[in-house]
């Protein structure tokens, strides 16, 4: 079975702090991808992976940053955390076999508050 | 650019019937995928089902099907002897050709009724 695996399920942190979401997985997957879920906005794509150094922005990079040093792990950074980063945080990775066909797999999530 | 539609917020079934839940999709990609993914309350998101643009037969994995219909570029998930597990926020999901990403819809959220 694939596990995609994330550092936390609950996370708090400050205004102004730097976060750090890890996410890991342990089937090998080229592709990895980071999302935030939030109500009535469905899935948002922040960033994703290809291959071990290779990032692309999705549709809402701003405020955020992504490392990925080795393959089965892919880092979601908050440089400076702002209340409305507050939200649900979801990490995914998929095989790549042919684009069309790659089904992501999802870690249990992260669920970040910024006070 | 790919949108998925999903027009059912919210869904109510009587446990042990079955009901499906819409997705409509729209693209201009020849090759694409479709998925469904269910996400409890507990926030995991566990795929389901995949079907490919080119699969002539529907997909079918338990007790889950995907009634494909591509001249109305639909992809209805079917769940048959619903369960009161089954209780969940449904999500449709379609693959960009383009590295893989996938574009997904605002989901349903489904309450089996006992």
């Amino acid at each position: 079975d694939v596990k995609v695996t994330q550092s936390s399920r609950y996370l708090v942190k400050r205004t102004g702090e730097k976060v750090f979401l890890e996410c890991v997985q342990d089937m090998d997957h080229e592709n990895m991808f980071w999302y935030r879920q939030d109500p009535g906005l469905g899935l948002r794509l922040i960033y994703f992976s290809y291959d071990v150094k290779m990032k692309e922005k999705g549709d809402i990079p701003e405020g955020y940053s992504v490392s990925r040093e080795k393959k089965e792990r892919f880092s979601l950074i908050l440089e400076s955390a702002s209340t409305n980063q507050t939200s649900m945080y979801l990490c995914a990775s998929s095989v790549r076999v042919t684009p069309s066909t790659d089904t992501q797999y999802f870690g249990p999530g992260t669920r970040l508050t910024v006070l | 650019a790919q949108k998925i539609t999903q027009t059912q917020p919210g869904m109510f079934v009587q446990e042990k019937e079955a009901v499906t839940l819409d997705c409509t999709y729209d693209t201009s990609d020849q090759s694409y995928g479709l998925f469904w993914y269910k996400q409890p309350s507990s926030g995991e998101m566990i795929f389901l089902i995949y079907q490919g643009s080119y699969d002539e037969q529907n997909a079918t994995e338990g007790r889950y099907s995907l009634n494909f219909q591509k001249a109305r570029k639909s992809a209805n998930l079917v769940i048959s002897a619903s369960q009161l597990g089954d209780s969940a926020m449904y999500f449709c999901a379609m693959s960009d050709t383009n590295a893989g990403k996938s574009t997904f819809g605002d989901g349903t959220t489904l309450t089996v009724k006992p």
